[in-house]
């Protein structure tokens, strides 16, 4: 069974820091990673998805990652600023029953 | 761009009431999905359809049914609504396999009472 891990839970930071969020996922046989973002009471805004034949996307400040042999797929903030604050959630698809499977989310706040 | 709209944003409902939440995707996408959140748990799919008429059980479909009559409408149903049911719901879609996004409404805060 896919088990997708992000530590740590929340982490706290200075504007303008850049930092790397975590994911890491138990079946290598995955057909893509998606990273979410979540603001409090909200829905699920995609941010970037990753095909398992790819090794990174970027959209503006944000750059994703992935080394499906290793289990581990990372996101790259740079330059944070405080609208960052927010839930940042993966989910890898493993194609069984077209379901995702979601991490529980890092929470970021970014100080001013 | 997409657009997955639910019926409520926030609702509350009395223990034993029949409950309906309603999800609409303007962007003819196949598979559609419920989900429930709850602090501590994450994400837990409840059912998802990948065509009209069609249903799957997720992980946590006990206490809930749904209905897909028409491709862009997806209801999630609580039959008798309970305390533990209490919850962010979650709709969302995406339009085929495993090259494309997945999209989510604002989300339905339920309180069962």
């Amino acid at each position: 069974k896919q088990e997708v891990t992000q530590i740590p839970a929340a982490l706290s930071v200075p504007e303008g820091e850049n930092l790397v969020l975590n994911c890491s996922f138990t079946d290598s046989a995955i057909y893509n990673l998606q990273w979410f973002r979540q603001d409090p009471g909200k829905g699920l805004t995609s941010l970037l998805l990753i095909q398992s034949s790819q090794r990174e996307q970027t959209s503006g400040r944000l750059n994703a990652s992935l080394d499906k042999s290793s289990g581990r797929s990372t996101l790259y903030i740079a330059a944070s600023q405080p609208g960052d604050s927010a839930t940042y959630l993966c989910a890898v698809y493993t194609g069984a029953n077209s379901k995702l499977t979601f991490g529980k989310g890092i929470t970021l706040s970014v100080r001013p | 761009d997409v657009k997955v709209t639910q019926s409520s944003r926030y609702l509350v409902k009395r223990t034993g009431e029949k409950v309906f939440l309603e999800c609409v995707q303007d962007m003819d996408h196949e598979n559609m999905f419920w989900y429930r959140q709850d602090p501590g748990l994450g994400l837990r799919l409840i059912y998802f359809s990948y065509d009209v008429k069609m249903k799957e059980k997720g992980d946590i479909p006990e206490g809930y049914s749904v209905s897909r009559e028409k491709k862009e409408r997806f209801s999630l149903i609580l039959e008798s609504a309970s305390t533990n049911q209490t919850s962010m719901y979650l709709c969302a879609s995406r339009l085929g396999g495993a090259a494309d996004t997945q999209y989510f409404g604002p989300g339905t805060r339920l309180t069962v009472l």
